[in-house]
């Protein structure tokens, strides 16, 4: 139990649909960040936020967007994806209220997403 | 942009066997993670190394960092069927202070 929920676990949408993903955290951490994983690839950051202000978004396609409501909740809304943006999607908190990695990040279970 | 070379990307071994992955940075790192990633699950923290020289274990896990922080290694002794997963490391450091993960490396073990 990591305390990084996320829902739905498993997510199937065709290219035109809209959906989101929803992250939780239940550790009092400041830092919240999206990552996508793609077999045979790194780790990808996808956007970072601190007390719910974006500090980065890693050149991500505007067909991904990210919300952040409060330090708890991050959201990411799709639509119009492609089928190359079938990956795990994972969210991940951390301590910090800066930004910069000294602190580990505990990660959730991920969404994983497959567009038809 | 930062890069992070892990290698190497699978293993197979028989349990009892060592393994040891290595991850090597472009540029010079302020610390760096290490992750685990079991089948079908989702990266777990392990450690965080800082300072250059620095050698940390945790029961057969034993970490090191290099001296001039651009490269870590992770080393595990008489691996079990437990260890079964992929090891990641994360690097922070140079103008980018962005946490890059290395592609990782797929550790599979033999009872």
């Amino acid at each position: 139990e990591t305390g990084v929920t996320q829902t739905p676990r498993h997510l199937v949408m065709g290219m035109t649909n809209k959906k989101s993903l929803k992250c939780e955290q239940h550790l009092g951490h400041n830092a919240m960040y999206w990552y996508k994983q793609s077999a045979k690839k790194p780790l990808e950051l996808m956007f970072v936020y601190n007390f719910k202000e974006q500090t980065e978004n890693n050149s991500v396609p505007s067909r991904f967007s990210p919300e952040c409501p409060n330090s708890s909740h991050l959201f990411l809304h799709l639509h119009t994806l492609q089928p190359e943006d079938s990956a795990l999607y994972l969210c991940a908190s951390s301590p910090e209220g800066t930004y910069g990695g000294a602190y580990e990040q505990y990660f959730g279970p991920g969404t994983r997403l497959t567009v038809t | 942009g930062q890069q992070v070379m892990q290698i190497p990307q699978y293993q197979h071994v028989q349990e009892g066997e060592d393994f040891t992955t290595y991850c090597n940075s472009s540029t010079t790192l302020s610390n760096i993670q290490w992750y685990k990633q079991r089948p079908g699950g989702h990266p777990v923290f392990l450690i965080q190394l800082v300072k250059s020289g620095e050698v940390k274990k945790q029961k057969r896990l034993t970490f090191q960092f290099g001296e001039a922080k651009k490269n870590s290694s992770l080393h595990i002794t008489a691996t079990q069927t437990t260890d079964v997963g992929t090891y990641f490391c994360a690097g922070r450091g140079g103008s980018n202070y962005k946490l890059t993960f290395g592609k990782g490396t797929l550790l599979t073990v033999n009872p």
